[in-house]
């Protein structure tokens, strides 16, 4: 069965320090989403790409936060420098695309502990 | 705008009882519905869907039925099993943009 994969699962970094996450949405998905989940929270949109084209970055801190999808497969989303309050789960997810009814395959996600 | 809202937890209960996890919308257009299951330290999984007003989502013996006049698709189980604790998320997906809107997630215990 098709998964969407996503590296590493565990991120323990310093503040001040870079961190990069990687994400491989299910082959033929053209909508890839980031999402940050705050422990006891629901996820939060940071990006959406359709394809390679970013489509809402509303939600992302962009002084801190970057974000690629250079050929329109996998991504990876970047934050430089950490801090504290970054630590969270981040998911990425992917859905098929415009079309009513098309729900989203999630990642594990990865953990990132910011000390 | 759009948004969910869902009850809050957490939910205690015991083996074989009744659930219900409560679900409103607010939503420009015609969404479609889910509700995802989240296991400890795990991603969210698809639990089951509603794409139009009346159509019943079904799953594992869950239920929910997309209610337009009331804006609500509640999350229904007939006999909860200790397997069934996890958090839920109520979801809609906007029928332009393709984007989705989460509800903050209700965490249920199911004690044997």
């Amino acid at each position: 069965e098709a998964e969407v994969a996503q590296s590493p699962r565990y991120k323990i970094t310093e503040k001040s320090q870079a961190v990069a996450f990687w994400c491989d949405p299910i082959s033929g998905h053209a909508t890839l989403y980031w999402y940050r989940q705050i422990l006891g929270q629901g996820p939060e949109l940071l990006v959406q790409f359709q394809d390679e084209s970013v489509v809402d970055d509303s939600q992302l801190p962009k002084d801190r936060f970057s974000a690629e999808r250079l050929k329109g497969v996998d991504s990876t989303l970047k934050i430089q420098p950490a801090e504290l309050g970054d630590s969270a789960m981040y998911l990425c997810a992917s859905s098929l695309g415009r079309g009513h009814g098309n729900e989203q395959f999630f990642g594990p996600g990865t953990r990132l502990t910011v000390l | 705008g759009n948004s969910v809202t869902q009850m809050e937890g957490p939910v205690t209960l015991s083996e074989e009882a009744f659930l219900t996890i409560n679900c409103t919308y607010t939503a420009t257009g015609y969404p479609s519905l889910f509700w995802y299951v989240q296991y400890p330290g795990e991603g969210l999984q698809l639990l089951l869907k509603a794409t139009k007003a009346d159509d019943k989502g079904s799953n594992k013996g869950f239920e929910a039925t997309y209610r337009k006049e009331t804006t609500s698709f509640h999350l229904e189980k007939g006999s909860v099993q200790v397997s069934d604790s996890a958090v839920y998320f109520c979801a809609l997906r906007t029928n332009t943009g393709n984007q989705f809107y989460f509800g903050t997630g209700t965490s249920l215990t199911v004690i044997p």
